[in-house]
């Protein structure tokens, strides 16, 4: 199974700054996503992270307002941008690797903004 | 669209008893995975249990199994001698793009179980 690590885990934040969270998996993997989780609701998916290029976005999310980064096989980051309470959510990354079955996730990052 | 479907928000269950938990789909696609997944409250997500569609015999791992009906296009899982580690939200979710290298998951609402001592 992949071990997938992310950060912060938990974090306090002011409304209008920004936060950017990492996502560590201890070995190569094909795909990466993005997912947030609201208070109370089941799991939607941000964004796929594409190594080398730039991230697709589902719908109803943007660029400018959740910008993903992929340097290589193993890391990925995801920024929050100027964060307002309703942005307050987990925030998981999962990876799937080459054409297995399982899809695994990190830990989540708890994000409440004040 | 892909759909996933669980009615069942809560569930109670007494402790070393066996409970479902129920999970439709729709998709138009042939080829698909199901799978769940258990969340406890400190938010991680861990996998439980795959099922292909394409595979003949239902998904067994430990303590889960996977009751697998792809005529009425349903997935529940049911948890054998349940224990009170097993409280925890759990969702049930389908794979968009099976051979496509795909790997998007569509989720359920989710159904909190609690299991009773």
């Amino acid at each position: 199974s992949a071990v997938i690590s992310q950060k912060p885990s938990r974090d306090i934040c002011q409304r209008g700054t920004s936060l950017t969270i990492q996502c560590q998996v201890d070995s190569q993997v094909t795909m990466m996503f993005w997912y947030r989780q609201q208070p109370g609701q089941s799991l939607t998916l941000i964004a796929t992270a594409n190594q080398g290029s730039e991230a697709t976005y589902e719908s109803g999310f943007v660029i400018d307002k959740f910008p993903i980064s992929r340097p290589n096989l193993t890391f990925s980051t995801l920024t929050v941008s100027n964060m307002s309470p309703e942005d307050s959510s987990i925030y998981l990354c999962s990876a799937r690797r080459g054409f297995g079955n399982t899809i695994y996730f990190g830990e989540g990052s708890w994000l409440t903004v004040v | 669209a892909q759909k996933i479907t669980q009615t069942q928000p809560g569930m109670f269950v007494q402790e070393k008893e066996a409970v479902t938990l129920d999970c439709t789909y729709d998709t138009s696609d042939q080829s698909y995975g199901l799978f769940w997944y258990k969340q406890p409250s400190s938010g991680e997500m861990i996998f439980l249990i795959y099922q292909g569609s394409y595979d003949e015999q239902n998904a067994t791992e430990g303590r889960y199994s996977l009751n697998f009906q792809k005529a009425r296009k349903s997935a529940n899982l049911v948890i054998s001698a349940s224990q009170l580690g097993d409280s925890a939200m759990y969702f049930c979710a389908m794979r968009e793009d099976f051979y496509n290298q795909g790997g998007k998951l569509i989720f359920g609402q989710g159904t909190e179980l609690s299991v009773k001592p």
